[in-house]
């Protein structure tokens, strides 16, 4: 298993803003994940950040909207750019071991 | 269709009563399916990891995988007020990325 810890762990942001979000993995992992989960929704994949390269973003997801940063092996970053309500929501990053994934605590926007 | 489906609930069971959660798919490559147990302002925490059919068993929790049925099954013993929280069902083909369910919101009543 791994300790992800993420952070800040809530936050209220005007519209119009970025925020930026931290996650920091007890160990070197290749992949860390970034997840948005909505109220009543499912836990749906932003994108893939790989150490080194441009992050994969999924259907419906763009760098300019949620650029990530991967500087390294146990670091990553997502920013939530020029928000708007709909942007509230939760954000976890994750990494995996084999086929099973660990998340961090999440963070919990509210876009006012 | 989903990929995942799952009753959102909310389920209330009085304490020590067994807890059924289900989910059901459509993709038949699905090989590795999981639980995860999220408590309010949590995140995630994997409580059951199966690979393709068959019964998995660890204390008060089974996970069962029906792969002919499309159906995966949770089933919590003895409930407690602590299994409170929202179980969300996960499944993945090789390296995919993993197709969560919505969860299902469970409260257990002392």
């Amino acid at each position: 298993s791994a300790v992800i810890s993420q952070k800040p762990s809530r936050d209220i942001c005007q519209r119009g803003t970025s925020l930026t979000i931290q996650c920091q993995v007890d160990s070197q992992v290749t992949m860390m994940f970034w997840y948005r989960q909505q109220p009543g929704q499912s836990l749906t994949l932003i994108a893939t950040a790989n150490q080194g390269s441009e992050a994969t973003y999924e259907s419906g997801f763009v760098i300019d909207k949620f650029p990530i940063s991967r500087p390294n092996l146990t670091f990553s970053t997502l920013t939530v750019s020029n928000m708007s309500p709909e942007d509230s929501s939760i954000y976890l990053c994750s990494v995996e071991s084999a086929a099973e994934a660990f998340f961090g605590q999440g963070t919990r926007l509210t876009v006012v | 269709q989903k990929e995942v489906e799952q009753d959102p609930g909310p389920l209330s069971v009085p304490e020590g009563a067994i807890v059924s959660l289900n989910c059901t798919y459509s993709n038949s490559a699905f090989q590795y399916f999981m639980w995860y147990r999220q408590y309010s302002r949590k995140g995630p925490e994997l409580l059951m990891y199966t690979y393709s059919s068959g019964n998995k068993e660890d204390g008060r929790f089974t996970a069962q995988v029906d792969k002919s049925s499309k159906y995966i099954s949770l089933f919590i013993r003895d409930s407690q007020p602590s299994d409170s929280a929202t179980y969300l069902c996960a499944m993945r083909k090789g390296n995919t990325p993993l197709v969560f369910g919505k969860g299902t919101r469970l409260s257990v009543i002392a």
